[in-house]
């Protein structure tokens, strides 16, 4: 156990549903981060949040929407997602963040798994 | 843009063996490079961070490399153990972006 839980574990959503998915660590961690992992794909960094500001958005489609209330909680709302959507999903989280870059090493959940039919 | 290589994609050895594993990057100017760990359908477990002003870090029985020059990451694993079958992933942090490589999945043979 890494300290970062991700729930839920799996999510199977229509391409009109609204869902979101949940990260939180309880690491005393400053930053934390979305991935997507595609099949055969290295891992895309999607947001960036230190401090509960978003630090970087990765040119990612406004379908995803973060949210980070506090510095232990990281939601990412889903809508109207495409079928190349589907991909395991990765939250992550560091001491302290510059930039986009991890000052330390990152903690990662273990991940919910998306497919959108 | 950075781009990071891994290869082999997949390796399989037997029980025992010292094997290496490496990741290659186009811009040599980075400011970390990590090594993680991935079990099927689970997430990453960082192994080794070395920052851009280290040569080499060592954790038990892995030992990764730097050689920013050359744009090259080696993770070495002594005494290969079925237990160390999972994908292992580099991953650069360059600019103010993290990039990955593919990963090399290993396995392990009792």
């Amino acid at each position: 156990e890494t300290g970062v839980t991700q729930t839920p574990r799996h999510l199977v959503m229509g391409m009109t549903n609204k869902k979101s998915l949940k990260c939180e660590q309880h690491l005393g961690h400053n930053a934390m981060y979305w991935y997507k992992q595609s099949a055969k794909k290295p891992l895309e960094l999607m947001f960036v949040y230190s401090l509960e500001e978003r630090v970087e958005n990765n040119s990612v489609p406004s379908r995803f929407s973060p949210e980070c209330p506090n510095s232990s909680h990281l939601f990412l709302h889903l809508h109207t997602l495409q079928p190349e959507d589907s991909a395991l999903y990765l939250c992550a989280s560091s001491q302290d963040v510059i930039g986009l870059l991890a000052k330390n090493i990152q903690y990662f959940g273990a991940g919910t798994r998306l497919s959108v039919l | 843009k950075q781009e990071v290589t891994q290869i082999p994609a997949a390796l399989s050895v037997p029980e025992g063996e010292n094997l290496v594993l490496n990741c290659s990057f186009t811009d040599s100017a980075i400011y970390n490079l990590q090594w993680f760990r991935q079990d099927p359908g689970k997430g990453l477990t960082s192994l080794l961070l070395i920052q851009s002003s280290q040569r080499e870090q060592t954790s038990g029985r892995l030992n990764a490399s730097l050689d920013k020059s050359s744009g090259r990451s080696t993770l070495y694993i002594a005494a290969s153990q079925p237990g160390d079958s999972a994908t292992y992933l580099c991953a650069v942090a360059t600019g103010n972006q993290f990039y990955f490589g593919t990963g090399t999945s290993l396995t392990v043979i009792p």
